[in-house]
């Protein structure tokens, strides 16, 4: 059984900094995709990774898949208030999700 | 929302009546998936649609069904809701499915159904 795993689960950060959100994942597969959610609102399709060593960048935003390690990272490079949502990794077959890492940047 | 709506888009019943919520696209994709949104379980899967007519079972697929008589729409049918089936329900499509091209999914607005 796939198993989705994200961390940190909440995340509050400053203004201007970087920080990096881990989604581990328990069998082989090479598709990995990314959403995001505000509050109250629905999914976001972000990036889709479709193979090893994938790399995707919109904004300040930076996706990476490692299949071997069976890892994807996404990573926040100068943070802005606007970052500020739930961001969901989800991994096929079947697009298991993790359970989500609520990001908070403060001024 | 990539031309998907649900409906209704907020529903308080009681327990043991009959539910429907109601997904429709006009884009035409194959694929059409009801998932379930809680607080601390993310996203899960309850049904699927590969086709008209053509569903499977997810993740938490006890006390819902679900049909598909047209490409456009997909029902979500809880036949007597239970206070553990209040949530935040989301309908998604794909053109594409698992093994395929790619299966990335397009997610609807929500339904907030509570069951008091």
């Amino acid at each position: 059984e796939l198993k989705v795993e994200q961390n940190p689960l909440f995340l509050s950060m400053q203004e201007g900094k970087n920080y990096t959100i881990y989604c581990n994942y328990s069998t082989t597969s090479d598709r990995l995709y990314w959403y995001r959610q505000d509050p109250g609102k629905s999914l976001e399709s972000l990036f889709v990774l479709l193979s090893n060593g994938a790399v995707k960048q919109e904004g300040r935003l930076m996706a990476s898949l490692d299949t071997k390690a069976r890892l994807s990272t996404l990573h926040i490079t100068a943070a802005v208030h606007d970052l500020s949502a739930t961001y969901f990794c989800a991994v096929e077959k079947k697009l298991v999700f993790g359970k989500g890492t609520k990001l908070t940047v403060n001024p | 929302d990539a031309g998907i709506t649900q409906s209704p888009r907020h529903k308080v019943t009681e327990t043991g009546t009959p539910v429907t919520l109601r997904c429709h696209q006009t884009e035409n994709h194959r694929y059409m998936y009801w998932y379930r949104q809680d607080p601390g379980h993310g996203l899960r899967l309850i049904h699927y649609s590969y086709g008209v007519k053509d569903t499977d079972k997810g993740e938490v697929s006890d006390g819902y069904s679900v049909s598909r008589s047209k490409t456009e729409d997909f029902l979500l049918t809880l036949e007597s809701a239970t206070s553990s089936q209040t949530s935040v329900y989301f309908c998604a499509i794909s053109e594409h499915a698992d093994g395929g091209e790619y299966n990335e999914q397009f997610f609807g607005p929500g339904t907030r159904l509570t069951v008091l």
